[in-house]
C-alpha cells in the first residue's frame, strides 16, 4: 500500500491498562506527526518526528504518553495508565520533507480510535 | 499561549460562488501556517501550507493569503462544488516545530 497505515483501526480498553498504537508512514517520508481529536475538543497536535532527531516532547498531553520511532519509519505511541479522558482518535500523518521543507504536504492515515471504559 | 480563531463556524453557500474562510491567531511569532481538510468517513487531507515569510500559496482552486502581522489568514475557494462541501482546519505552528494550535474549523455545505 501506498498510504499511510495505522492499526489497531479500534481499540477498546479498560481504565487504567497500557495501548500501543502504531503507524506506518509512506516509505521514504522523513517526517511524521502524531495527533488526536476529541469530541468536542477539536485537533490536537502530539509530537512531530523529523528523521532521526530526538522530538520534543512537550506538546504531549501527560506523561503517560510517550511515543518512539524506529529506524525513522514506523512509530509507536504508547498510552499507559490510560484515562477515559484519552479516549479519541488517533492520526498519524507523515511527510518527505518535514516542516523545515517548505511547502510540504501531509499525508493522513486512517486514525485508531481509541476507546476507555 | 497561541490561540486560533475560525470564522465562521459553519457556511452554506450554493454552488458556483467564491468564498472566503478566515483563521486568525493571536501570537504572530509563527513558523508557517497550514489549511487542511476534514471529510467524514475520509480523514483528513493538507491543503496549503504557508511559510511565515510568504504571503500566500495557490493550488488549483484554492489560495490561501497570510498577513503575519495582523495575525489573520484567508482561504479563498474559487467557484465552488458540492465536492467542496468539509470542514476546513487552519493551524499555526511554532518556530521550534513543538507545538501545532488547531482552529475550531469552519464547515462548508456547497449545495448543488
Amino acid at each position: 500500500g501506498a498510504g499511510v497505515s495505522q492499526s489497531p483501526s479500534n481499540k477498546v480498553t479498560e481504565k487504567g491498562k497500557d495501548v500501543e498504537l502504531r503507524c506506518d508512514p509512506i516509505s521514504g517520508h522523513t517526517a511524521l506527526y502524531w495527533y488526536r481529536q476529541s469530541l468536542g475538543q477539536g485537533l490536537e497536535f502530539l509530537i512531530y518526528f523529523q528523521g532521526n532527531s530526538a522530538p520534543d516532547k512537550s506538546g504531549l498531553p501527560s506523561d503517560r504518553f510517550s511515543a518512539e520511532r524506529t529506524g525513522g519509519s514506523v512509530s509507536t505511541l504508547t498510552i499507559q495508565r490510560t484515562q477515559q479522558e484519552d479516549s479519541a482518535v488517533y492520526l498519524c500523518a507523515s511527510s518527505l520533507a518535514g516542516l523545515a521543507g517548505g511547502s510540504d504536504t501531509q499525508y493522513f492515515g486512517p486514525g485508531t480510535r481509541l476507546t476507555v471504559l | 499561549k497561541q490561540e486560533v480563531t475560525q470564522i465562521p463556524a459553519a457556511l452554506s453557500v450554493p454552488e458556483g460562488e467564491n468564498l472566503v474562510l478566515n483563521c486568525s491567531f493571536t501570537d504572530s511569532a509563527i513558523y508557517n501556517l497550514q489549511w487542511f481538510r476534514q471529510d467524514p468517513g475520509k480523514g483528513l487531507t493538507s491543503l496549503l501550507l504557508i511559510q511565515s515569510s510568504q504571503r500566500e500559496q495557490t493550488s488549483g482552486r484554492l489560495n490561501a493569503s497570510l498577513d503575519k502581522s495582523s495575525g489573520r489568514s484567508t482561504l479563498y475557494i474559487a467557484a465552488s462544488q458540492p465536492g467542496d462541501s468539509a470542514t476546513y482546519l487552519c493551524a499555526v505552528i511554532e518556530h521550534n516545530f513543538n507545538k501545532f494550535y488547531f482552529g475550531s474549523g469552519t464547515k462548508l455545505n456547497v449545495k448543488p
